[in-house]
């Protein structure tokens, strides 16, 4: 069955501190989608990357990265030189390809980042 | 270039009251879906459309309709409302099905 698991359900960190989030997916397919999202205190989803299951390069995007692993059903982001901004709850989530996967996005419980000034 | 609106914003209903959730898209999405968020939870599929005219049942449907008869907009209708309904709101599209979700800004709804 699939599942995404973000076992951080919270982190607190001091600006300027790089924090990573975990995030744990199963899958039976092999090709799939992942993607990480964005949560602020006002409330809305901001997409933030999505990833296909063929391409395990990691991605820098400025202060963020992201670190897809296969051989362990990892897909992890780091925040570089945290900043208050930063501070959201971030959803992790998995797409599978197949016909028949119902079309849904199998979200994670979500990981709390608190960036103390 | 709104991209996903979601009117209204804030709601109160009183338990049994009927009401409908509006979300529009001016991205030319074919795939518009409905989430429901409760406090520290992730989000939850309640309908989900794969383009004008078609709606299919997500994880969460009971209590809740859709309709999706034009291409930009999807409505939400509670029939009559219940206190488990209270939560947030969110609609999102999408340019293909396993495509990135865009979504709109939340609806707050509380039953009492």
């Amino acid at each position: 069955a699939q599942k995404v698991t973000q076992a951080q359900t919270e982190i607190s960190v001091v600006e300027k501190e790089d924090v990573t989030l975990d995030c744990v997916y199963e899958t039976r397919d092999t090709t799939y989608y992942l993607f990480w999202y964005k949560q602020p205190p006002s409330g809305e989803l901001v997409f933030l990357i999505r990833r296909n299951s063929f391409d395990e390069q990691n991605e820098i995007s400025g202060r963020y990265s992201w670190n897809f692993q296969k051989s362990t059903s990892s897909f992890n982001f780091t925040i570089t030189a945290s900043q208050v901004v930063d501070s959201a709850v971030y959803f992790c989530a998995l797409s599978e390809a197949r016909l028949d996967s119902n079309y849904q996005l199998i979200w994670g419980a979500g990981t709390k980042l608190i960036i103390k000034p | 270039n709104a991209g996903v609106t979601q009117t209204p914003k804030f709601r109160v209903l009183k338990t049994g009251q009927s009401m409908t959730l509006l979300c529009a898209q001016d991205m030319n999405h074919e795939y518009m879906y409905w989430y429901r968020q409760d406090p520290g939870m992730g989000l939850r599929l309640i309908h989900y459309s794969v383009g004008e005219g078609t709606t299919a049942k997500g994880e969460v449907p009971d209590g809740y309709n859709v309709s999706r008869l034009k291409k930009q907009n999807f409505l939400l209708g509670l029939e009559s409302a219940a206190p488990s309904q209270t939560s947030v709101y969110f609609c999102a599209s999408s340019y293909s099905r396993i495509g990135e979700q865009y979504f709109g800004p939340g609806t707050r709804l509380t039953v009492t």
